[in-house]
């Protein structure tokens, strides 16, 4: 199984911060690595898809990057409704697989 | 607008079986595969299960596999889970996800979610 590891666990940052998640897998996956942010009681929302692919009605102040192993998550100018958890999810091999999370905080 | 609702959670003893729903609307159900995926509370995201979207191919995590079956009526729209042999790391809540592929691709990733529901399992 191809494991994912997301750095930090949780982060604290103020409104109009440039934030940076990352997301390391265990094996190569190519570019096949997606993002999802999910507040409280809400549910996940695709974010980025395929590495850098923005989901439809997604601000663009989030993007993606990466390949290979090596994938991050940037949002440019934070805003009030950024803070959430977000996850990043492997879809190049069964069985599929997601980062634990990283919390993002308000500072 | 795509709607996906879940249902059957509830409370089950170790050991015993329980079949969750997901009632699709809003898209041709056919034409795409679905996921099941849980989060058990306080914890992250575990994808459990993946049906194509003629019902032919069936994956699973390993951590259910043998103890859960995925399927799907396509003539009613709906997704299920039948989970047996239920154990106490089972509980979660159970999200049934659309595939953002669709047209007989999948593409191993989820762009509509439902609300979840909810299984506990204690004795």
């Amino acid at each position: 199984d191809i494991q994912m590891t997301q750095s930090p666990s949780s982060l604290s940052a103020s409104v109009g911060d440039r934030v940076t998640i990352t997301c390391r897998a265990s094996q190569s996956i190519s570019r096949y690595l997606n993002w999802y942010q999910q507040k409280p009681g809400k549910v996940p929302k695709l974010l980025i898809y395929t590495a850098s692919n923005l989901q439809g009605g997604v601000p663009s102040r989030f993007s993606g990057s990466g390949s290979g192993t090596d994938f991050t998550l940037t949002i440019s100018s934070l805003q009030p409704e950024d803070f959430a958890t977000y996850s990043c999810q492997q879809s190049y091999s069964i069985p599929l697989t997601f980062g634990q999370g990283t919390k993002l905080e308000i500072k | 607008q795509v709607q996906l609702v879940e249902s059957g959670g509830g409370v089950v003893q170790p050991e015993r079986s329980l079949r969750l729903s997901c009632a699709a609307s809003g898209f041709t159900f056919s034409s795409y595969a679905m996921h099941w995926v849980r989060q058990a509370p306080g914890k992250g995201l575990e994808w459990v299960a993946l049906i194509s979207d003629d019902g032919t191919n069936k994956y699973y995590a390993d951590s259910v596999t043998g103890r859960f079956t995925i399927s799907r009526d396509n003539s009613k729209n709906t997704l299920f889970l039948q989970m047996s042999r239920l154990r106490a790391e089972d509980a979660a809540v159970y999200f049934c996800a659309r595939d953002m592929g669709g047209s007989g691709s999948t593409w191993y990733h989820f762009d509509y979610w439902g609300q979840g529901t909810l299984l506990t399992v204690s004795s």
